[in-house]
């Protein structure tokens, strides 16, 4: 069965970098999709980004293009989410979501990553 | 892209059916047949239970349904329990990208 693993909490100051992970398990993961999910508390889920594990092909939604990058490695079936400088409202949990190539639903969830910005 | 929009919330009392709407455009919702629905519970990742407009995965209630027509996609839930009290988010296929509705909260009465 496939299982997707988030790295933990996160408390950060305004201005700092951060990179958040995500790992599957139980399949070979070059067939599949990877993608991050942001949820401001209290708020509604927001697609970010998606990232393709065979070949790296990124897609961003509009709104998250420049403000965050995501990456892969896919030997060991992991995607991250970075940050460059955090502002206080990158304060959310963040999921991210896994699905074979050919599908157009997003089937396997990590648990989130709560990420804190404050001074 | 904007969201999706829905309904902020809909309630109904056990064993009653509820309908949430998800309106988007052309390009998203009316243009592809890649429509899903996820239901997400208090301090829980989101769980899809409908997939492709109509298709619900192995596991989740005959109960959900859903279907789509022009810009507007639709999920019934009958016979409703108080399980079902939950966020309902759909998400479309967008060329490339996702994006998810606003978001209803369903509360069972």
């Amino acid at each position: 069965e496939v299982q997707v693993a988030q790295s933990g909490a996160e408390l950060k100051n305004p201005a700092e970098s951060l990179e958040i992970s995500c790992q599957g398990s139980g399949d070979d993961f070059a067939n599949y999709w990877i993608g991050w999910v942001r949820q401001v508390p209290g708020k509604g889920l927001e697609w970010m980004a998606i990232i393709y594990f065979r070949n790296s092909e990124t897609k961003y939604s509009p709104s998250f293009q420049g403000q965050v990058t995501i990456s892969a490695d896919k030997s060991i079936g992991t995607a991250y989410l970075q940050w460059r400088r955090l502002k206080a409202s990158d304060t959310a949990m963040y999921y991210c979501a896994t699905t074979r190539d050919g599908n157009f639903r997003w089937d396997f969830w990590g648990q989130g990553t709560l990420v804190t910005v404050s001074s | 892209q904007s969201g999706l929009t829905q309904p902020a919330s809909v309630s109904g009392s056990p064993g009653q059916s509820i309908t949430i709407s998800c309106t988007g455009t052309s390009s998203d919702v009316g243009g592809y047949d890649y429509v899903s629905w996820y239901q997400q519970h208090p301090g829980k990742a989101p769980k899809v239970i409908i997939y492709d407009v109509t298709n619900r995965p192995s596991g989740v209630s005959n109960r959900f349904s859903a279907s789509k027509s022009g810009n507007t996609a639709s999920l019934t839930i009958s016979g409703l329990q108080a399980d079902d009290e939950a966020d309902y988010y759909c998400e479309s296929f967008a060329g490339g990208v996702y994006v998810f509705g606003t978001g209803t909260k369903v509360t069972v009465l």
